[in-house]
């Protein structure tokens, strides 16, 4: 969906890197979200935020940490990237807890 | 923490054969969703459920919600290559206070 954009959309890096992976999104939505997919294990919750204040851990959130700078941008830091978080990473929003998500175009991460 | 199991893994039919996937959560769902992913893709929202034993109908696609609010199924009749790609379903819990738990979906393959 166009209304929210995932920067970069590719990205190989080394053990041990501090990555940053960005979404935006102009859908006026409280709710963002972060997930990672792996082949075979679905999407896993990572970390997701209410509004600009909150911020709750996902079903896994170790070694990862996120940044609400605004409504409209939700960040996703990988502190000391290691190999096991290569995956493709999505960020969502939604209007409400109820309501359906909207996903960005994916995040591929390759950690070597 | 909640659990959403979804069966088959993969399902290779013949194209205009039916297909079915299942879904069971370990906890009683206030709601839940259905997205498609395809290949190469990000989810799209499908459709929610919230009543107990709710059916909902989208052309081919056949959404059920069980009595117990805690088992769904999606079925598609007459498959066309179109269908391909994954079926997830995702389940909402607390007023969706914690977000949504997904399945690990199922891969729908078609022969011609």
């Amino acid at each position: 969906d166009a209304d929210v954009t995932q920067t970069p959309r590719n990205r190989i890096t080394k053990t041990g890197k501090r990555i940053m992976l960005e979404c935006s999104q102009t859908k006026g939505h409280d709710r963002m979200y972060w997930y990672r997919q792996d082949p075979g294990l679905g999407l896993r919750l990572i970390y997701y935020s209410f509004d600009v204040k909150d911020i709750n851990k996902g079903e896994i959130s170790d070694g990862y940490s996120v940044s609400r700078q605004a409504q409209a941008k939700f960040s996703l830091s990988l502190e000391s990237a290691i190999p096991n978080q290569t995956a493709l990473y999505f960020c969502a929003t939604s209007y409400g807890g109820l309501e359906e998500q909207f996903f960005g175009p994916g995040t591929r991460l390759t950690v070597l | 923490g909640q659990q959403v199991m979804q069966i088959p893994q993969y399902q290779h039919v013949q194209e205009g054969e039916d297909f079915t996937t299942y879904c069971n959560s370990s906890t009683t769902l206030s709601n839940i969703q259905w997205y498609k992913q395809r290949p190469g893709g990000h989810p799209v929202f499908l459709i929610q459920l919230v009543k107990s034993g709710e059916v909902k109908k989208q052309k081919r696609l056949t959404f059920q919600f069980g009595e117990a609010k805690k088992n769904s199924s999606l079925h598609i009749t007459a498959t066309q290559t179109t269908d391909v790609g994954t079926y997830f379903c995702a389940g909402l819990n607390k007023g969706g206070a914690d977000g949504l738990t997904f399945g690990k979906g199922t891969h729908l393959i078609i022969q011609p």
